[in-house]
């Protein structure tokens, strides 16, 4: 079956402008996750959606990231007013609901903030 | 916050078994560890996972201590598309991963 997609693959983006990344789950994983990983850097959480439960947002850093998951599947994560310092890979990931033994990882969307 | 420790790095023969080394003193009895690994340029992929048996499956194997502040994942026989940044992982069934700086592994002819 069809793995996480991710789209765009590559995003170049200016300053100041925002950009919208969107994440394509596994069907039936209820459970998303999306992570950066800045360039030599291992990955960083970001946010956590499970089912219908509130989620966890812990991880963005800061008030211009924000992630929306529509109809328990599709997940888009937001960027307002780009800064150059966002520029990395996000990656998504979907897995099973608590029961899961794996993530399963897209091949990230690579964002650079000229 | 990674609660892992990992050398930065190591190298290995091809076609050798990779011994990769995981303190995870503070681990709480119901958190798993959990191994991916990381090839240049994609996404990361699972390994393995357990709580406190060891285990086998056809990527690696995995050998938990008794009590349970380290580990090894042990590929048997390296391959020069083995070469990745491997994560050794704590986490409760089901939460985020925290991603330390992980082993970068180099397989060599």
């Amino acid at each position: 079956g069809a793995g996480v997609s991710q789209s765009p693959s590559n995003k170049v983006t200016e300053k100041g402008k925002d950009v919208e990344l969107r994440c394509d789950p596994i069907s039936g994983h209820t459970a998303l996750y999306w992570y950066r990983q800045s360039l030599g850097q291992g990955l960083e959480f970001l946010i956590y959606f499970q089912g219908n439960s509130a989620p966890d947002k812990s991880g963005l850093p800061s008030d211009r990231f924000s992630a929306e998951r529509t109809g328990g599947s599709v997940s888009t994560l937001t960027i307002q007013r780009t800064q150059q310092e966002d520029s990395a890979v996000y990656l998504c990931a979907s897995s099973f609901p608590l029961a899961a033994n794996e993530q399963f990882f897209g091949p990230g969307t690579r964002l650079t903030v000229l | 916050d990674a609660k892992t420790t990992q050398p930065p790095s190591m190298d290995c023969a091809e076609g050798r078994a990779a011994n990769l080394p995981c303190n995870h003193s503070t681990i709480s009895g119901n958190e798993y560890v959990y191994w991916y690994r990381q090839i240049h340029s994609q996404g990361p992929q699972y390994i393995i996972h357990g709580l406190k048996n060891n285990e086998t499956n056809e990527m690696a194997s995995l050998i938990i201590t008794e009590d349970r502040k380290s580990s090894t994942l042990i590929l048997p026989h390296a391959t020069l598309r083995d070469t990745a940044v491997y994560y050794c992982i704590v986490r409760p069934r089901g939460g985020k991963l925290s991603f330390g700086a992980g082993t970068t592994v180099t397989v060599r002819a």
